[in-house]
């Protein structure tokens, strides 16, 4: 069965400062999409950056972009430059092709220091 | 974030109480999620529905029972809980189900049984 681990239940980032958010996955598909979604206090869970598998070049989006090393079945999450309004819980999720369930992680809850 | 609503937004009841909880999506999507949001688990995958039709009950009591008039509208009904059925309930949609497209999500119900 396919697993998402988050080994970081909680991060601490210097405001302006880079922090990288760890996730890995066990799969024995080849074709899969991964997700790094944001839920801020109280707001709505939205998506921040995916990645499909089948692509060698990793996702950016702005200040956040991700390191996918498929062998390894990691998929890191860096937050360049990170602001207040970053400070969220993270999740990490994994969905294989050709079905419709997501695999969520347990999330790592990111705060951000002034 | 007025793509996917859900109503109501916290909840109070006993365990002998009926209740339910009611998700709409606004964005024109086939597919819609309930999942449940347990401190330091993953998100659950409760029920899935694809243009009105059950697709997935992850082994769900019964004591939730879903309910999906057409693609916009979602509900949740509550009867007979327990304690441990206190949780973050969230809604989700997604244009189709067996693709990459990204999932989004409703602000929550936090339900609390007593």
């Amino acid at each position: 069965a396919q697993t998402v681990t988050q080994s970081q239940p909680e991060m601490s980032v210097q405001e302006a400062e880079t922090v990288t958010l760890s996730c890995t996955y066990d799969t024995s598909e080849s074709d899969y999409y991964l997700f790094w979604y944001k839920q801020p206090p109280s707001r709505q869970m939205i998506l921040v950056i995916r990645q499909e598998a089948y692509k060698q070049q990793n996702a950016t989006e702005n200040r956040f972009s991700v390191n996918f090393q498929k062998a390894a079945k990691s998929f890191s999450l860096k937050i360049s430059d990170s602001q207040l309004g970053d400070a969220a819980m993270y999740f990490c999720a994994y969905k294989a092709s050709g079905t419709y369930k997501y695999i969520f992680g347990t999330g790592t809850r990111l705060k951000v220091l002034a | 974030e007025t793509g996917v609503t859900q109503t109501p937004r916290h909840l109070v009841m006993g365990m002998t109480n009926k209740k339910s909880l009611k998700c709409e999506q606004h964005l024109g999507h086939n597919a819609m999620y309930w999942y449940k949001q347990s401190a330091k688990k993953p998100l659950e995958l409760m029920f899935v529905y694809n243009f009105k039709e059950q697709t997935e009950n992850n082994s769900v009591p019964s004591r939730f029972s879903p309910e999906c008039p057409n693609s916009s509208h979602l509900f949740l009904h509550l009867h007979t809980l327990q304690p441990e059925d206190s949780a973050l309930y969230l809604c989700a949609s997604s244009p189709r189900i067996y693709f990459q497209e990204t999932q989004y999500f409703g602000p929550g119900t936090r339900l609390l049984v007593l």
